[in-house]
């Protein structure tokens, strides 16, 4: 079975940091991009990054781009994404997704349940 | 990356036909047929059920239909059920590598 399962979130104060991860399972997680989303509660949904399978390329939205740094350990199957400098807004549900085979990290065709990040003093 | 622009709520009673209008401009939406649309039930994880504007993974209903015209991309969900009652949310590429989301829909089904 296809499996993504995150961790790290918590409760972090405004300009702290905090690192999620995403452990991979039933599938060749080196062939495969990968994407992080958010969700504020209530709201819809904020596409944040996303990684090329071999990890070498990696894209950010313009909210979080020298902020957070994705990564992926391809020989664990799995994901890292460092948050630094954190912000009230950066508040929400963060989930790791899987692409859709053959079409990047365009379409997610698998999603973890999610981990909550908690951004407050 | 502005969000895309999405009806707030749809509803429609069982055996109906909805449809959930996406509206983006010319660099997302209108540029290219990188759309896509989610299913999402309340407290889960999203669910791809549209690709590549009108494609459908394995496994998802064929009630299950999209389509594009210009800068809008629609969803339409033909013979409502009960458990078509979800958020549903709109998805582009959006250019300089970015993909862009809709606010989300919330479909009652009445």
């Amino acid at each position: 079975e296809v499996q993504l399962v995150e961790s790290g979130g918590g409760l972090v104060q405004p300009g702290g940091s905090l690192r999620l991860s995403c452990a991979a399972s039933g599938f060749t997680f080196r062939n495969h991009a990968m994407t992080w989303v958010r969700q504020t509660p209530g709201k819809g949904l904020e596409w944040v990054s996303a990684i090329s399978a071999s990890g070498g390329s990696t894209y950010y939205a313009d909210s979080v781009k020298g902020r957070f740094t994705f990564s992926r350990d391809n020989t664990k199957s799995t994901l890292y994404l460092q948050m630094n400098s954190l912000r009230a807004e950066d508040t929400a549900v963060y989930y790791c997704a899987k692409d859709l085979p053959g079409y990047f990290y365009y379409y997610m065709d698998v999603w973890g349940n999610g981990t909550t990040v908690t951004v407050s003093s | 990356q502005s969000a895309l622009t999405q009806p707030a709520s749809v509803s429609g009673s069982p055996g109906q036909s909805i449809t959930i209008s996406c509206t983006g401009t010319s660099s997302d939406v209108g540029t290219d047929n990188l759309v896509s649309w989610y299913q999402q039930h309340p407290g889960k994880a999203p669910k791809l059920i549209i690709y590549e504007v009108s494609k459908r993974p394995s496994g998802v209903s064929n009630r299950f239909s999209g389509s594009k015209s210009g800068k809008t991309a629609s969803l339409t969900i033909s013979g409502l059920q009960a458990e078509d009652e979800a958020d549903y949310h709109c998805c582009s590429y959006a250019g300089v590598s970015t993909l862009v989301f809709g606010g989300g829909t919330q479909l009652t089904v009445l």
